[in-house]
């Protein structure tokens, strides 16, 4: 079945440094791919998605791009800020028919120290 | 904020018992989603309903059902309670039916003692 890895947090940065979250997924068909972050006491919010290969979904200084070939969807980030501090969730979404079949990574919770 | 609103934002009670978790959407949204987030399975879908009728299915238990209504606002049943039903219970909703702009209200806290 479908599935998606992130890794394994927490991650703690210093402020303006290199933020790289690593996400690949096992999907049966041609799924769309989501980052979702979760800020503390509040729900996802979606952050950037890429709906076929080679896409890149950014937003907000974050970068994601879909490779097909790595079955990767690895979120960057050039300079964090503290502000960006939250939990980090990758997603796949794969429709067929009703089913729609939506699988989040454990997510990964990012600090970033000032 | 994001417009969707979920009650209650807490909710204890009893193995064997039935709960019901509400959610109305943002204003304009026609599409309801419902999530489960624990510990141990992580963030799961269990089901949308757009416009009042069921659109796609996830991994949602027999003893779980849910319904949108006239007005727009979903209510999530949950029967026969179990310890393993503990979790936070997020509602999400869409302009339309295939949106993956999803709006997440706060989340209702199940706990199951």
């Amino acid at each position: 079945g479908n599935s998606v890895t992130q890794m394994e947090g927490p991650v703690t940065l210093s402020e303006e440094a290199f933020l790289t979250i690593n996400c690949t997924y096992t999907a049966t068909g041609y799924p769309s791919l989501f980052w979702y972050v979760q800020y503390p006491g509040e729900g996802l919010q979606l952050l950037l998605k890429a709906t076929k290969a080679d896409d890149k979904g950014s937003n907000k200084g974050f970068e994601a791009t879909y490779r097909k070939e790595t079955t990767s969807f690895h979120l960057e980030k050039g300079s964090v800020q503290v502000s960006d501090s939250a939990v980090y969730f990758c997603a796949l979404s794969e429709r067929s028919g009703n089913n729609n079949d939506m699988r989040f990574g454990a997510g990964t919770r990012l600090t970033v120290k000032p | 904020d994001s417009g969707v609103t979920q009650t209650p934002k807490h909710l204890i009670t009893a193995t064997g018992q039935r709960v019901t978790l509400r959610c109305s959407p943002r204003s304009g949204d026609l599409s309801v989603y419902w999530y489960q987030q624990s510990l141990d399975q992580g963030l799961q879908f269990l089901i949308q309903y757009y416009n009042g009728e069921e659109r796609a299915k996830g991994n949602i238990l027999e003893r779980f059902s849910a319904q949108q209504f006239p007005d727009l606002h979903s209510e999530l049943n949950l029967s026969s309670l179990e310890l393993g039903d503990s979790a936070l219970y997020f509602c999400a909703s869409s302009v339309g039916q295939d949106s993956y702009e999803q709006y997440f209200g706060p989340g209702t806290r199940l706990t199951v003692t």
